[in-house]
């Protein structure tokens, strides 16, 4: 079963903050964000282990709640380039090697 | 150090044929994994090899078939094809151990006419 992601879609002015949400039914290994522009590939972001560890790239941030089974990605003072598909892709605690993505969340920001 | 390559880029075949894509990973990288993506159902995991052995296999049917050769390369083939066949097949490499990050292609865009 796969993730589910909140919001579906989000629109931003450049510098507005955003968080997207990503949860599991499912005991997690670990969480991965990556981002997709249109027509291009997935691009990772971060990788978040189970423990509650926090990370950061540039002004983009992330959480992982290992009892919620639950992450969040922070975009603050966003730029035109965040805007793009985010997907967070959930490793299961007991099945290795493989990841679920959620069904995205479309992130736009405009000047 | 090159990127992870997939050929072809775009594909258009017929219902009832087969069809075989190629990917190419990152130099050192053993795992292979391979995505479907369409605008309704995301990102749905086909299946992952590594060492030239599939190690996870998604919900898709016996159709959809792959294998790995010993130099990393992967190869996915779909045989009878449907109009829902149709999609943006992705293929990621890693290296071997738990967490590493995926590193995708550019796709293949199939369509199914």
């Amino acid at each position: 079963q796969q993730p589910v992601q909140s919001p579906q879609a989000v629109i931003l002015r450049e510098g507005e903050d955003a968080v997207i949400n990503c949860s599991s039914s499912k005991a997690l290994y670990s969480v991965h964000w990556y981002r997709q522009k249109h027509g291009e590939a997935p691009v990772f972001l971060m990788i978040l282990l189970k423990g509650g560890e926090q990370k950061g790239h540039d002004k983009i941030s992330a959480s992982f709640n290992e009892k919620k089974q639950q992450s969040s990605l922070y975009l603050t003072a966003s730029q035109l380039s965040y805007s793009g598909t985010y997907f967070c892709g959930t490793e299961d605690l007991n099945a290795g090697n493989m990841l679920t993505f959620g069904g995205g969340t479309r992130l736009m920001v405009k000047t | 150090k090159a990127g992870v390559t997939q050929t072809p880029r775009y594909l258009i075949k017929t219902r009832g044929q087969q069809v075989t894509l190629s990917c190419s990973p990152i130099s050192g990288h053993r795992s292979v994994s391979w995505y479907q993506q369409t605008p309704g159902q995301g990102l749905q995991f086909l299946f992952e090899y590594f060492s030239e052995t599939q190690r996870n296999k998604g919900n898709f049917p016996g159709r959809f078939s792959g294998r790995q050769f010993s130099n990393s390369r992967s190869e996915m083939n779909v045989s009878t094809l449907e109009l829902g066949d149709s999609a943006l097949y992705l293929c990621a490499s890693s290296l071997e151990q738990r967490n590493s990050p995926l590193h995708f292609g550019n796709g293949t865009r199939l369509t199914v006419t």
